[in-house]
């Protein structure tokens, strides 16, 4: 069964170091979206990308936190300094991004705990 | 007002309960209507999926969606002990991201 893959699971970091965190979406889907959760809460939307294009980007905190997916297919999410702020589940989802679809799968996520 | 409201809990029900988790929403732009499961330290996982006002049976869940009293129910029946986890209401518009609610937690005792 086709899945999203998130890496590393767990980070552990401390506060102004830089973190990165990888997605490989389902094969095929043109959507990816990064979602961040705090414990106890819903996921809420950082990025979304169309294909490599970013879509929506309205909710990432542009002064740290970077995304890329080069070639539409993986991503790259980066948080460069890093504050105790940041401490939460990263969670890549894809969908296939054609009209009429709109399932959206999540991968494994990364807990990131920032000291 | 957050545009999603869902009651935390936590439930907690005896084995073969039904169990009731329920969203009310403010906006009535969205048009898709999702619920997702979440076990402990893990990503969510795609329940049900529903377009429509009306009802979506699956198994031993149901969803339900009134539009016009802008409220969500998700229905599981015979519930199980397999069936503790937190449960996240998420809707949205055609190709945007999705809104969740807080998520829901139910534990569910043998």
């Amino acid at each position: 069964e086709a899945e999203v893959a998130q890496s590393p699971r767990y980070k552990i970091t401390e506060k102004s170091q830089a973190v990165a965190f990888w997605c490989d979406p389902i094969s095929g889907h043109a959507t990816l979206y990064w979602y961040r959760q705090i414990l106890g809460q819903g996921p809420e939307l950082l990025v979304q990308f169309q294909d490599e294009s970013v879509v929506d980007d309205s909710q990432l905190p542009k002064d740290r936190f970077s995304a890329e997916r080069l070639k539409g297919v993986d991503s790259t999410l980066k948080i460069q300094p890093a504050e105790l702020g940041d401490s939460a589940m990263y969670l890549c989802a894809s969908s296939l991004g054609l009209a009429g679809t709109n399932e959206q799968f999540f991968g494994p996520g990364t807990r990131l705990t920032v000291l | 007002q957050k545009e999603v409201e869902q009651d935390p809990g936590p439930l907690s029900v005896p084995e073969g309960a039904i169990v009731s988790l329920n969203c009310t929403y403010s906006n009535s732009a969205f048009q898709y209507f999702m619920w997702y499961r979440q076990y402990s330290r893990k990503g969510p996982e795609l329940l049900m999926y529903t377009y429509s006002s009306g009802n979506k049976e699956d198994g031993r869940f149901t969803a339900q969606v009134d539009k016009s009293s802008k409220y969500i129910s998700l229905f599981i029946r015979d519930s199980q002990p397999s069936d503790s986890a937190t449960y996240l209401c998420a809707l949205n518009q055609a190709g945007t991201a999705l809104i969740f609610g807080k998520g829901t937690t139910l534990s569910v005792s043998s």
